[in-house]
């Protein structure tokens, strides 16, 4: 069964450090999506992409994050300038159709 | 408003009982309601979904039932197994494939 495949699985960072986490998505799949769940919280939306841009995104989702699809596989989140609140499980995920395939995540842990 | 609200947080139940977990949700326009499993290490993962244009629908030992008039839905686990331990989400959204709104989550130990 396609997986969805996120690295690194965890990431630890300075304070005020840029990451950057990578995605590679379903290959036919047509729309994609960070979300991020802080320990022991729900799981919350970060932004929608499609067709190679920015469809939605959420409050949480600030000028210090971004999203590329760099070379029309990977799906990359970065984050300018991390902050101790940045520290969660960021979660990636194709959607076609009805179904939404998720990856493992990327536990980022800000220090 | 879209919050979806979880209840319980946690749930303990005997291997072969029911396992009942509960959502309510506030936006009419949720159209798509869906339950995530999601074991530790691992993202959420499709369980079973409902349109409001059903009451109920079952897979397996897995049935949603839906009031679409109190705005609530639940999931129901039958004979649960010990392999069923994990965190349970609810999520809703305006249309299946759109940005879900997830629930509080709900994590259930199934003991032998």
């Amino acid at each position: 069964e396609p997986e969805v495949t996120q690295t690194p699985s965890h990431q630890v960072t300075q304070m005020g450090q840029e990451v950057i986490l990578r995605c590679v998505p379903i290959s036919n799949h047509l729309y994609f999506y960070w979300y991020r769940q802080i320990l022991g919280q729900k799981v919350e939306f970060l932004v929608s992409f499609y067709n190679n841009e920015i469809s939605e995104k959420s409050e949480i989702f600030d000028d210090q994050f971004s999203v590329e699809r760099p070379d029309g596989s990977n799906f990359t989140l970065k984050i300018r300038s991390t902050k101790l609140e940045d520290s969660a499980m960021y979660f990636c995920a194709s959607v076609r159709d009805y179904g939404y395939t998720f990856g493992s995540g990327t536990r980022l842990t800000v220090v | 408003q879209q919050q979806v609200k979880q209840s319980p947080q946690s749930l303990i139940v005997q291997k072969g009982g029911i396992s009942i977990i509960n959502c309510a949700y506030e936006n009419t326009a949720f159209d798509y309601f869906p339950w995530y499993q999601q074991f530790p290490g691992k993202g959420p993962a499709l369980l079973i979904a409902i349109r409001p244009d059903v009451s109920e629908k079952k897979e397996g030992r897995f049935t949603i039932s839906f009031n679409k008039s109190a705005k609530q839905f639940s999931l129901h686990i039958m004979d649960s197994q010990p392999g069923d331990s994990a965190t349970y989400f609810c999520a809703a959204s305006k249309a299946a494939g759109n940005k879900l709104t997830f629930g509080g989550g709900t994590r259930v130990l199934v003991k032998p």
